[in-house]
């Protein structure tokens, strides 16, 4: 089955513990991103990446950082989390940008 | 002024009626349009692209205004499970290959 997993899918957390949020796709896509939703700001970019070791920021980048070393995996690294960063957290991919995106299914964060 | 504006909604509508939903950027280099369905707490998933020329998907009908850069969505015979937030999602074009959505519009379908 194509999809984009993305664990853990609930976190809740101390400032300034590092964590990663994981995110894998099966479809050979080339293009892979990271977005936070929160209420009354909809979904904003925070990286992507256009292939293995080729990334670039979004709208939204401090305080994450993120990696491409394989086509699959796209991990959301927060190195100090701050209780800004409690969001909503989506990993998508798709084939090129201008194309349907393939959401993963959200992670949940609170940093307390 | 937001890249992607849209009517936040919420639109409360009964069973079969017809609803329209509009969608404005600013960016007038974007490139590709597209809606978007997200139910609560869910990921959005892809409804339409939005072509040009207009389109239809069943009771749904998308355009594309780029002289006044807008965008819209026509739901036709309005049905209990359309209830959801509906964003428009603009690829700016140019030298990037963000993807700028809108904060979405949510619709509720009543019996």
């Amino acid at each position: 089955e194509a999809q984009v997993t993305q664990n853990p899918r609930y976190l809740i957390t101390v400032t300034g513990k590092k964590l990663t949020v994981t995110c894998s796709q099966n479809m050979n896509h080339e293009y892979m991103s990271w977005y936070r939703q929160d209420p009354g700001l909809g979904l904003r970019q925070i990286y992507y990446s256009m292939n293995v070791e080729v990334t670039d920021k979004g709208d939204v980048p401090e305080g994450y950082k993120v990696s491409r070393k394989e086509k699959r995996n796209f991990p959301l690294i927060l190195e100090s989390p701050s209780p800004n960063q409690t969001s909503l957290y989506f990993c998508a991919s798709s084939p090129i940008p201008s194309y349907e995106q393939y959401f993963g299914p959200g992670t949940r964060l609170t940093v307390t | 002024r937001k890249e992607v504006e849209q009517d936040p909604g919420p639109f409360n509508v009964p069973e079969g009626a017809t609803v329209a939903f509009n969608c404005t950027y600013s960016n007038s280099a974007s490139q590709s349009f597209f809606w978007y369905r997200q139910d609560c707490r869910k990921e959005p998933k892809l409804l339409m692209s939005v072509y040009s020329s207009g389109n239809e998907d069943g009771r749904f009908t998308a355009q594309l205004n780029r002289a006044s850069q807008y965008i819209s969505l026509l739901i036709r015979d309005s049905k209990l499970s359309d209830s959801a937030t509906y964003l428009c999602v603009v690829t700016p074009g140019g030298a990037t290959n963000k993807l700028i959505f809108g904060t979405g519009t949510l619709l509720a379908v009543q019996p």
